[in-house]
């Protein structure tokens, strides 16, 4: 079965920790998307990657990092510098010539 | 630059009436036009897409949309619902070339009641 998978689905850090999110994919796609959700808003674009080994800011990017060793992974990092990270976190994914975006289920982190 | 607007953050509306979602976007350049729907705590389906062709596009779980260019609107619509279809609805945008990342608007809550 293809598709995208996100892990954990919850996840707790405290003040000051970096934590990673984990974002796979088996749909062969070259270009990956990570989106932040907090309440009674839209998405938005942290990091995206088209291709192995490259990777260019969104519009939310400060605070986080991304690596893209690999077609199937692209883990998101959040780091200490991010002031406010509590939120929801999507993974999509996109192949060449093709603008329909596949979402993971989300990961939802919470700083205690 | 890209920017949606859905004008109703809320939807109440009985189960078997219909119901139209809106949605409104402004763009620089020409966009492909996406309705996705998230039930809680998940990750976001597709319900249909607008690339080119015909202006009303017809997706999945009986839900179609038409695209009206002219008034730079996309609205979302269903002739009778059904308790399942409570869930949260987003509106997006992406443009034909670059990143290519979807634009969100900010959500309208689908609360079908019995």
């Amino acid at each position: 079965d293809g598709g995208i998978t996100q892990s954990p689905k919850y996840l707790f850090r405290k003040e000051g920790q970096n934590v990673t999110l984990s974002c796979e994919q088996n749909l062969n796609h070259d270009a990956m998307y990570w989106y932040r959700q907090d309440p009674g808003q839209g998405l938005r674009l942290i990091y995206y990657s088209q291709i192995v080994n490259d990777f260019q800011k969104g519009d939310i990017a400060e605070g986080y990092s991304v690596s893209r060793e690999k077609k199937e992974s692209f883990p998101l990092t959040v780091t200490s510098a991010q002031k406010n990270p509590t939120a929801f976190y999507l993974c999509a994914s996109r192949t060449v010539g093709y603008n329909e975006q596949f979402f993971g289920p989300g990961t939802r982190l919470t700083v205690l | 630059a890209q920017s949606v607007t859905q004008l109703d953050s809320q939807v109440p509306v009985f189960e078997e009436a219909p119901v139209e979602l809106r949605c409104n976007y402004s763009s620089s350049v020409s966009v492909y036009l996406f309705w996705y729907v998230q039930y809680p705590n998940q990750g976001l389906q597709l319900l249909l897409k607008y690339l080119s062709g015909s202006t009303l596009v017809k997706g999945i779980n009986g839900f179609e949309a038409e695209f009206n260019k002219s008034q730079t609107s996309f609205h979302l619509r269903k002739p009778s619902v059904h308790i399942s279809d409570t869930a949260e609805y987003f509106c997006a945008v992406s443009s034909y070339t670059g990143r290519r990342a979807l634009t969100f608007g900010s959500g309208t809550r689908l609360q079908v009641q019995p």
